[in-house]
């Protein structure tokens, strides 16, 4: 069945530091590969979108990279800020529905 | 960016009585919306895709007649919890994409706090 796995155990770095937050899928082969922060409470926010043919995004201080060889996608959040710390879902979609599947989550905590 | 409205933000309910959550699109028409449903400390978990005039589409193991979805206009979508449980309670969230496509950022409601008592 398809699984996304992403680092199970809370990632927390100290403030300037470079959070690199990891998504890992098995059986799944998606066109799409997108990225939401999610505050307790509320509903996830977009972030960054990558797609199959891309290797790499940037926006601002995030960058995603997307390897369909290995079935990963790497965020990161460069010089982060105590206010960076949520809970980072990544999402496939593809196929031949437009579902949405997201993956267990990471909680960054970012320290002053 | 679009926004995607949900109400109420939270209800208490007793258990065996129904509860209706409403998802709209604000500033555009969402022929499909999705609803997902999240535990505490776990991700969102696909439970059905609601389309506009035909019936939702459910996840395996989601009971459609529980979980009844009704979207009878290309900006409301509704989620009624039937004869909830304790089991039931659970953080709701509904998201739609604008424009429609699998290439598209979702947009999300705010989500619903159920709590079944």
């Amino acid at each position: 069945s398809q699984k996304i796995e992403q680092n199970s155990e809370a990632l927390n770095i100290q403030e300037g530091k470079t959070a690199t937050l990891t998504c890992n899928y098995t059986n799944y082969s998606p066109a799409y590969l997108q990225w939401y922060r999610q505050d307790p409470g509320r509903g996830p926010v977009f972030l960054l979108l990558i797609r199959e043919n891309e290797k790499e995004k940037r926006k601002e201080r995030l960058k995603v990279t997307f390897d369909t060889t290995l079935k990963q996608s790497l965020f990161h959040i460069t010089a982060s800020q105590p206010a960076d710390s949520a809970t980072y879902l990544c999402a496939l979609s593809g196929g031949a529905t437009n579902k949405l599947i997201f993956g267990t989550g990471t909680l960054l905590a970012v320290q002053p | 960016g679009a926004v995607v409205s949900q109400h109420p933000s939270r209800v208490i309910c007793k258990s065996g009585t129904s509860v209706k959550i409403e998802c709209r699109s604000l500033d555009f028409q969402a022929t499909t919306m999705f609803w997902y449903r999240q535990f505490p400390k776990q991700s969102l978990m696909l439970m059905a895709t609601s389309n506009e005039g035909s019936k939702a589409t459910y996840e395996q193991g989601v009971e459609k007649d529980k979980f009844l979805i009704n979207h009878a206009s290309l900006t409301l979508s509704t989620l009624t919890v039937t004869s909830a449980h304790p089991e039931d309670s659970s953080f709701y969230i509904c998201s739609a994409r604008d424009p429609a496509g699998r290439g598209t950022e979702a947009f999300f409601g705010q989500g619903t706090r159920l709590t079944v008592v």
